[in-house]
Formats: C-alpha cells, structure tokens, sequence
C-alpha cells in the first residue's frame, strides 16, 4: 500500500491567480494520477505524471493550465493557472500500487474555491 | 471501448435496510474491479477489489462478485448503517492501459436512522 499526502487540503482563490498543489508519496511510486472532481460528478483524469518524462494530458487537459511537475519517484504538482470560477473542484493525486493490479490510491484531496 | 455504469443515485435506505448497488462494465481484456468510497468531505478509499472472474471482494460486511458472464460487479451490504451514507465508485482498471482506472458516475447512498 501507499500513503498519500496531499496538501493544501483546501483553499480559496481569488479568479486570475494560480494554487500548486502539492502530493507526497511515503515510498517510491512510477505512475502518478492527477484527477478533478467537479461537484457532484465523478472523477476525471487530468493527467498522469512519470517521472522523468513530460506529463501525459488528457483531451481537455493542457499543460499551459495544468502545468505538472514530478522531480523524483515520490513527489508531484499540480498547478492550476489563471484560475477562474469553472476551476472550484477537488483535485485527488493518486498513485497505482505498483504491483500490477492497477489498484489505487489516494490522497485526501484538495478542496479548491475560486473566488 | 472500456466504461463502467453504474446504478444512478441518490439511493436512500433505512438503517438495517439490504442494499445493493449496481455496476456493470465493458472491457476488453481481463480488468480488475474495484470499489471505492468516499465520505462525506474525505478523499477516496479502496473498499473492496477482485482481481479475476468468480473472485468475491469483501470488507466491512459489503461485498461484490465478479460476474464475467454478466459483466458485473454489483455491490450488496446485508445490513446498513447510518454510517455507511457516502458516495460509492465502481471502476474497472486494465494492466495494459497504463494503469489507469475507468471510473462509473458514483452512487450517493443515504441512510435514515
């Protein structure tokens, strides 16, 4: 298993300004998972974050708005940029098991307003 | 292509009530399927998995069976509890598709002491 530590747990942005997101894995991982869930819905999949390589968006998903990071095998960002209304979600990171079962797991989320 | 459909919510019970929850997917290959839950203002947890055909997942008195035959994957509690009110995922996940899982729409689930 893994334990995931997400951060900020939420926030309040005003429209215009730009929140990373931050998640911390407690052992190394290869795939990380950056999800959106608007209110209500289920959850999509932004993007997904291998070390060493450039992120891999999913359609409606650009890296200009959702910039990623993933420096090492047990940390990863996500930034959302210019944030407008459209962008309140909670934000999950999430990370596969790595024994091949395709289980995941999942930090506490980040609860995002914009104002 | 993959998906996973799910039972539409919000299923309302009384307490001690049987529930059961509905999830049927399409897939090609052999997934693993999987449910989680999320309470109320908490991330997701992994509920209960089953990995191959005929497996039955189980934990904290829910279970699932994987019916490949009727591409299924439905959810049952004998007995709920005020507790159990929450959001419930069901999801197929494929080794070949680079780990990612294919989520059904969630399931609010309410339960009236």
């Amino acid at each position: 298993s893994a334990v995931i530590s997400q951060k900020p747990s939420r926030d309040i942005c005003q429209r215009g300004t730009s929140l990373t997101i931050q998640c911390q894995v407690d052992s190394q991982v290869t795939m990380m998972f950056w999800y959106r869930q608007q209110p209500g819905q289920s959850l999509t999949l932004i993007a997904t974050a291998n070390q060493g390589s450039e992120a891999t968006y999913e359609s409606g998903f650009v890296i200009d708005k959702f910039p990623i990071s993933r420096p090492n095998l047990t940390f990863s960002t996500l930034t959302v940029s210019n944030m407008s209304p459209e962008d309140s979600s909670i934000y999950l990171c999430s990370v596969e098991d790595g024994t091949g079962n395709t289980e995941a797991f999942f930090g506490q989320g980040t609860r995002l307003t914009v104002v | 292509g993959n998906s996973v459909t799910q039972m539409e919510g919000p299923v309302t019970l009384s307490e001690e009530a049987f529930l059961t929850i509905n999830c049927t997917y399409t897939a090609t290959g052999y997934p693993s399927l999987f449910w989680y839950v999320q309470y109320p203002g908490e991330g997701l947890q992994l509920l209960l998995k089953a990995t191959k055909a005929d497996d039955k997942g189980s934990n904290k008195g829910f279970e699932a069976t994987y019916r490949k035959e009727t591409t299924s994957f439905h959810l049952e509690k004998g007995s709920v509890q005020v507790s159990d009110s929450a959001v419930y995922f069901c999801a197929l996940g494929l080794t070949d598709s680079n780990y990612q899982l294919i989520w059904g729409a969630g399931t609010k689930l309410i339960i009236k002491p």
